[in-house]
């Protein structure tokens, strides 16, 4: 059974840093893209960034510069590391594969 | 720039059915979508992916209410005999380096 799971959400401060990580099992996480989306309250799903199986990075312009993606195969881990954080990056992240499995995210608040 | 519009929202009474449209822009009709289904309160939850050519692969345990179906730059999810559960947004989809997602329709089931 496929699981992805998402961990190290929380509060923090305007200008703050936090590193989320999304454990996966039940597929060969080496093979496959993995990418980080994100949803603010009532709002739609939003694209926040994408790693190949390489290590090829990929951002939209909302992050570019403040997250980082990463991925270390040998612990079927992925990792987003956001920093300068915004009120507006506030939402529920989620890691995701183009395989259409999904995590159940993690609540990230941004706030003083 | 792919770009993928949806309706903001859909209505359907219990036990009929109720189609829903996901349009591409201009350039990019050939490509592939996925659609999502996100109940309240929960993650989305990837129903299925839908060719240009309206082939269709479903995710485990879709039910068969759920299909898909496309024209030209047009990808239509059907669902048909609709249940309570079926209340939900619906988002559309598309692959590449980057992922790029529809607004999202909210349906409702009346």
């Amino acid at each position: 059974e496929v699981q992805l799971v998402e961990s190290g959400g929380g509060l923090v401060q305007p200008g703050g840093s936090l590193r989320l990580s999304c454990a996966a099992s039940g597929f060969t996480f080496s093979s496959y893209d993995m990418h980080w989306v994100r949803q603010a309250t009532g709002k739609g799903l939003e694209w926040v960034s994408g790693i190949g199986t390489a290590g090829d990075t990929y951002y939209p312009g909302s992050v570019k510069g403040r997250f980082t993606i990463s991925r270390e195969n040998a612990k079927n881990s992925l990792y987003l590391q956001m920093n300068s954080l915004r009120a507006e990056d506030t939402a529920v992240y989620y890691c995701a594969t183009p395989l259409g499995y999904w995590g159940q995210g993690t609540l990230v608040t941004v706030s003083s | 720039q792919l770009v993928l519009t949806q309706s903001p929202s859909a209505s359907a009474s219990l036990g009929a059915s109720v189609k829903l449209t996901c349009t591409l822009s201009s350039g990019h009709t050939s490509y592939a979508i996925a659609w999502l289904q996100q109940q309240p309160e929960k993650g989305p939850r990837y129903l299925m992916k839908l060719n240009s050519d309206g082939s269709h692969s479903k995710g485990d345990g879709i039910p068969d209410r759920f299909s898909g179906s496309s024209s030209g730059a047009e990808r239509y999810l059907t669902i048909s005999s609709l249940q309570s559960e079926d209340e939900a947004d619906y988002y559309c989809q598309a692959w590449g380096t980057a992922w790029v997602f529809g607004g999202g329709t909210t349906l409702t089931v009346l």
